[in-house]
């Protein structure tokens, strides 16, 4: 089935330090979706992107919707240790026989060293 | 508050038992789905509802059954024909399938086997 690339997989940071992960994908999305996950909680969404280029920002968090809307990136800046959690990507095509699927990445474990 | 319910936080199986998760929403939320997660894996659709009275299978929907009487309510049996149930479910729900606006998660179950 189809997938979404998200790199890296981990990442050990000290507080303080900025963060960056991306996601692709082999095809279109209309919807860039990012949430953050902690240990038995549900995903929390974080950013949502609805436009191609479109630039958005939730503190110190800013995500981009790929010009190609085949991929996007999510940028934390000076990192502190209730970043920690796990960060998903997800893609969401809506529209016509479409009932709005949202695509996964694998995740994204961030540890931020205090 | 308005939000997405999962019941119980924890449940556990034997051989040959059905087991049955709770989700309820007070969103008013037309779209409602089940996922699974395993760990070190992104989300797998197991079961989503478009509507009252109409429900689809997803990505992996074998030895799982659901039911939807009520807009605020999408219940998950696990049924003894899944072979591997641990995991940690999660249920979310969209104001509407077909639209681009994001999915929202409850707190999910983690079911283990006895």
């Amino acid at each position: 089935g189809q997938q979404l690339n998200q790199s890296p997989q981990s990442m050990f940071i000290q507080e303080g330090e900025d963060v960056s992960m991306n996601c692709t994908s082999s095809s279109i999305f209309n919807t860039w979706l990012w949430y953050k996950q902690e240990p038995g909680e549900g995903p929390v969404l974080l950013i949502a992107l609805y436009k191609a280029g479109e630039l958005t920002s939730n503190g110190r968090l800013t995500a981009q919707f790929g010009i190609t809307r085949k991929d996007s990136f999510l940028n934390i800046s000076a990192s502190i240790p209730s970043d920690v959690g796990i960060y998903f990507c997800a893609g969401l095509k809506a529209g016509g026989t479409s009932y709005g699927k949202l695509t996964f990445g694998q995740g994204t474990i961030l540890t931020v060293h205090p | 508050d308005g939000g997405i319910t999962q019941s119980p936080k924890y449940l556990f199986r034997k051989e040959g038992q059905n087991v049955t998760l709770s989700c309820e929403q007070n969103l008013n939320h037309d779209a409602m789905y089940w996922y699974r997660q395993d760990p070190g894996q992104g989300l797998r659709l197991i079961y989503y509802s478009q509507i009252v009275n109409d429900f689809q299978k997803g990505d992996i929907a074998e030895g799982y059954s659901v039911s939807r009487e009520k807009k605020e309510s999408f219940p998950l049996t696990v049924t003894s024909a899944q072979k591997n149930p641990t995991a940690f479910y999660l249920c979310a729900s969209s104001i509407r399938a077909d639209s681009n606006q994001p999915q929202h998660f409850g707190d999910g179950t983690r079911l283990s086997i006895l």
